[in-house]
This record gives structure tokens, sequence and C-alpha cells, in this order.
């Protein structure tokens, strides 16, 4: 149990297009899901939080006009970069967790951006 | 002020033999949890263990042990009988407040790439 996907997997762009990036958590709801982006031999960093049917909240630092988050229903979240420069190409990673009083998150298996 | 650190960037084993990975954390909430994942080279992030700031006793799932000193600020992860496959990188990560108030945010450390030798 407790599986989330991610669309896709991989992801090579134009500079100047957007690219829109799917979160789902497969088997469980979940209120709240996370979106991470980690450039390499780094750690993990939080882009912001995303609240089912309300805005998301967002890190110091991250443009929220660059950096949309939708989060529809308990199931699915969807960030996407838009105007993609190539100082965006990174691993996007979403979390997501269960409802009730849970601490853990789970991890989708992460989308790599390339912005030629 | 880092809120994790992990101060081994590398760190090698011996297949079989046991191997302790650092994490020290900072923050003046009373309540907190602790997490360890592994990301191998897939990039799956991989939920190992969990140690909540209450918890009387240290978490363990089979052979992952955490060796959480709550003095100390520390929560170090303890990998037995070390298998090829747990070669990986590993962070350590913290939840600052209470989960159902704070909304999970979770601050990683930087991390330790583990190397497991045969």
């Amino acid at each position: 149990g407790a599986v989330v996907s991610q669309h896709p997997s991989w992801v090579i762009c134009k500079s100047g297009t957007s690219v829109k990036i799917e979160c789902r958590s497969l088997d469980f709801q979940a209120t709240t899901m996370f979106w991470y982006r980690q450039f390499p031999k780094q750690s993990l960093m939080l882009m912001a939080t995303s609240n089912e049917g309300s805005k998301a909240t967002y890190e110091q630092g991250v443009e929220k006009d660059k950096f949309l988050i939708n989060h529809a229903s308990l199931t699915l979240s969807t960030l996407t970069v838009t105007s993609a420069h190539p100082e965006d190409s990174s691993f996007y990673i979403c979390s997501a967790r269960p409802l009730g009083p849970t601490d853990t998150q789970y991890f989708g298996p992460g989308t790599r951006l390339t912005v030629l | 002020a880092q809120k994790i650190t992990q101060t081994q960037p590398g760190m090698f084993v011996q297949e079989k033999e046991a191997v302790t990975l650092d994490c020290t954390y900072d923050t003046s909430d009373p309540s907190y949890g602790l997490f360890w994942y592994k990301q191998p080279s897939s990039g799956e992030m991989i939920f190992l263990i969990y140690q909540g700031s209450y918890d009387q006793q240290n978490a363990t799932e089979g052979r992952y042990s955490l060796n959480f000193q709550k003095a100390r600020k520390s929560a170090n992860l303890v990998i037995s009988a070390s298998q090829l496959g747990d070669s990986a990188m590993y962070f350590c990560a913290m939840r600052e407040g209470g989960g159902e108030t704070s909304g999970s945010r979770l601050t990683f450390g930087e991390g330790t790439q583990l190397t497991v030798n045969p």
C-alpha cells in the first residue's frame, strides 16, 4: 500500500515552454501533498505544500507564478513549470501524506526535467 | 543554522558488517519527528524508519535501528548486516511541531552516500 506515482518520469522540453507534472496517490487519499526539487548531488528542497481545495503554500524564494500547483482532488496534485529555462532543469519529487493521524510521507518516483 | 546536519558525505562498509550514519538536529519545539529515507540511484525516496520525540524506545525496523539520543539531539541510523543493495544515498529528515498542525513539512539533511563493498 501507500503508493505514489508521478508522470512523466522524465521530460525534455525547449526553453520557454511549460511542463506539467502529475502526482497521484494510488491507494490512499491525501489532503496534503508536497513538492520538492533536488539538484544533482544535493538534498531535497521543499518548494511548496499543496492542500486539497486550497491554494498552495510556497517556500521562501520559490516563485508561485512560475511553479503553479493545483491540488484538485484527494489523490491528485499537479506542478506546472511555466516558461521553463535551463536553470529549472532538476529532479522534481512529490510526496503525499495520508489522511488521519500519521506522520509519514510517501514519495513518488520523481520526474527528471531537462530544459534545453 | 542548519536544522539537520549529516556530517558524513560518504561512508564505506564491508558487506555483512554494521554501519552507523550520523544525524544531528536542531529544534526548540518539544514535539518533532525524525525520519530516515534511502535514495538509490533511481531517485525514488524509500522510507526506512521513524522516531517521534516522545517515543521512549529507539525505533527498529528489520535491519534498521535508530539510535535516538534526545539530550544530544542526535538520531543516528544503524544498519546491521550490510548488503550490497544498501548502497545508496541516505537522508535524515525532521518534522517540527505536531504532525496534525504542522502539515508534516520535512527538512532534509545533505545526505550520506553509503557504499557497501563485497
